[in-house]
């Protein structure tokens, strides 16, 4: 069956420090891949998409970056984070129409 | 862009009441799936609906697919304390690059026991 992990779950960072951010999915070929930002009590941002290795589609213009350097993996990236950068970071991946999401990584910049 | 709108935001009922949110897209969708997210949790998959007038049931759970299939309902009938959680709707458009969910804005239910 297939797994999702990302990592992770909590995170505390000062401004201007660097993001990593990992997900990898287990048991599918050649998902598409998502990240979701939430802010507190909002809904589900789409941040970044991916349909394979390399590719990837911004959806809005922000502080952060997305790789996907092997097929079932997909990292979410910051030079410098600001303070708005805080909230809960999902991903993501779906097999032709439902998307499953990962645990989340609650992210805190102080 | 693509828009998909939920009402209310948040709603508080008294267990064993009923509960309703409201789904509504500015374009028609292909499909529509609902979610569920419980308190510091992450989304979790509900139902799809695919056709024009589509209704579903799940338990106590009540989902519809409207005729023009641009909205969706979900209803409670009876709600419980483990119903707590925010409800999304997210809709999608077949085409593209890839197949994007647009999720909804949310509806948060509170249970009084």
């Amino acid at each position: 069956s297939q797994t999702i992990h990302q990592w992770p779950a909590t995170l505390v960072q000062p401004v201007g420090s660097p993001l990593s951010l990992e997900c990898t999915v287990e048991g599918t070929s050649n998902p598409n891949l998502y990240w979701y930002r939430q802010a507190a009590g909002r809904g589900l941002q789409l941040l970044f998409y991916s349909v394979g290795i390399g590719q990837i589609s911004s959806e809005v213009p922000q502080n952060l970056s997305a790789s996907r350097p092997q097929d079932r993996q997909f990292i979410l990236s910051s030079k410098k984070l600001l303070l708005s950068d805080s909230g809960f970071y999902l991903c993501a991946w779906s097999e032709v129409t439902v998307t499953f999401f990962g645990q989340g990584t609650r992210l805190t910049v102080v | 862009g693509q828009q998909v709108m939920q009402i209310p935001q948040y709603q508080h009922v008294q267990e064993g009441e009923d509960f309703t949110t409201y789904c509504n897209s500015s374009t028609t969708l292909s499909n529509i799936q609902w979610y569920k997210q419980r308190p510091g949790g992450h989304p979790v998959f509900l139902i799809q609906l695919v056709k024009s007038g589509e209704v579903k049931k799940q338990k106590r759970l009540t989902f519809q697919f409207g005729e023009a299939k641009k909205n969706s309902s979900l209803h409670i009938t009876a709600t419980q304390t483990t119903d707590v959680g925010t409800y999304f709707c997210a809709g999608m458009n077949y085409g593209g690059a890839t197949n994007k969910l647009i999720f909804g804005t949310g509806t948060l239910l509170a249970v009084q026991p």
